[in-house]
């Protein structure tokens, strides 16, 4: 089976300022990861994602998060938020192999000027 | 290249009756997969239709049936609602089955939000 947990419904940021958002997992095989963004009324649209290989990974929009096995983590960082950013985010864990994807409940973001 | 759409947009039902929400895949997509949002909560897995059969379904009762059709647009059909089944309801497509390309995006479309009074 598998679960994720996301730390804090709302995060609070200033323009500028880093932006840190936590995702934990548990999954009994090796996992897939990912992180959705939804903003209000719209669908969600893949920011990242962890497969294989690297453990630190790139998406849009300057955001990146870092896998680690060792701390069963996979938390979304950016180094310096904008307004566009505040929405809600979600993160997925998938079985490899397997296109179900399991979702966190979302943090939402708000970033204020 | 045309993404996913989905309709109705909203949709306001009572007790007990039926509803279909539909799906249009992406181009070049052959996986259709169906989410139910609830307020405040994270997208949950209802099934997942490739190549016009079920491919896996979650803990949903058998009331949340579906269909896909050649084209691979989808119908997802929910009988006798209940005040629980308010929420958005996600399409997602995707290429590729699900236990053999884990990997693949899926592609999510706007969703339909239905209210059951």
């Amino acid at each position: 089976a598998q679960s994720v947990t996301q730390l804090g419904s709302h995060v609070s940021v200033s323009e500028g300022a880093l932006v840190l958002l936590r995702c934990n997992y548990s999954s009994s095989v090796p996992p897939y990861l990912f992180w959705y963004v939804q903003y209000p009324n719209q669908g969600l649209q893949l920011l990242l994602k962890y497969t294989t290989g690297a453990t630190l990974v790139k998406g849009i929009n300057g955001f990146e998060a870092e896998f680690k096995k060792s701390e069963t983590s996979f938390h979304l960082t950016k180094p310096s938020a904008h307004m566009s950013d505040a929405a809600e985010y979600f993160c997925a864990v998938s079985a490899a192999g397997f296109q179900k994807l399991v979702f966190g409940t979302g943090t939402r973001l708000l970033v204020s000027p | 290249e045309t993404g996913v759409t989905q309709s109705p947009t909203h949709l306001i039902k009572t007790r007990g009756q039926q509803v279909t929400l539909r799906c249009s895949s992406q181009s070049g997509h052959n996986t259709v997969s169906w989410y139910q949002q609830a307020l405040g909560q994270g997208p949950q897995f209802i099934f997942q239709y490739y190549r016009e059969e079920e491919n896996g379904r979650g803990n949903f009762p058998p009331r949340f049936s579906g269909l896909q059709f050649p084209n691979y647009s989808s119908e997802l059909n929910v009988n006798a609602l209940e005040l629980d089944d308010s929420a958005l309801y996600l399409c997602a497509s995707s290429s590729g089955q699900m236990r053999v390309e884990g990997s693949n995006e899926q592609f999510f479309g706007p969703g339909t939000r239905l209210t059951v009074l």
